[in-house]
């Protein structure tokens, strides 16, 4: 399968620090997403950012999009413990199916 | 609405026995997805339906798969004469349109083969 990279693959702060992670992926796209998943569970939609979006917030959440470098990066704001979970990007092209990164496992200390 | 539902929650079976897994998706929904992950991976597609027809199946569909919706509200996935390889988090999505606002996911079937 044709999955993006994320980066890093593991990141471990401390509560109250922001976290950043890098996604780059391979072809045109018709929007990026980001997903949280908690151990053994499903998937969570956090936020969408279409092709044509360059910066997009939610709460905590920062998401920016470069098309020219096919590249997305999430920023979370003052961790929380809660916030421990791997983190997704997943790309939408034509045709409706989602590709995923292989993940970035975050883990935030108390 | 309680979100999409999948059942069972988890399948321990032996090899070359056949499985079946069941995705309710959220009712207004009119598209629904099948994933499957593997552990420390993410999740890879496997087909969608809009309404009742299958529009789209990936390669990992081999023969030994088969995915309905019948009626187009919920799915089925059966896999038979399951393989060791097919130990995975099957995770069924559902999506109103193209999920401009995203897709929301199941809890996920963990199939485990011996």
């Amino acid at each position: 399968s044709q999955q993006g990279e994320e980066d890093p693959q593991a990141l471990s702060i401390q509560e109250g620090e922001n976290a950043t992670m890098n996604c780059s992926y391979k072809t045109s796209i018709n929007n990026l997403q980001w997903y949280r998943q908690n151990s053994g569970r499903g998937l969570v939609h956090l936020i969408l950012i279409r092709s044509n979006e360059r910066e997009k917030h939610s709460g905590r959440l920062r998401v920016t999009l470069d098309t020219s470098k096919k590249s997305s990066s999430l920023l979370i704001t003052a961790s929380r413990a809660a916030d421990t979970a791997s983190y997704f990007c997943a790309e939408e092209t034509s045709g409706s199916r989602l590709t995923f990164g292989e993940g970035t496992q975050l883990t935030v200390n108390p | 609405d309680t979100g999409v539902s999948q059942d069972p929650r988890h399948k321990i079976t032996k090899r070359g026995q056949n499985v079946t897994f069941r995705c309710d998706p959220i009712s207004e929904h009119n598209r629904l997805y099948w994933y499957r992950q593997t552990l420390g991976q993410g999740p890879e597609f496997l087909t969608y339906f809009q309404n009742e027809a299958q529009l789209e199946k990936s390669r990992l569909l081999s023969d030994r798969f088969s995915a309905e919706r019948p009626k187009g509200s919920f799915s089925t996935l059966e896999i038979q004469r399951t393989e060791q390889g097919d130990s995975a988090m099957y995770l069924c999505a559902s999506s109103w349109g193209q999920g401009n606002d995203g897709y929301t996911f199941g809890s996920g079937t963990r199939l485990t083969v011996v």
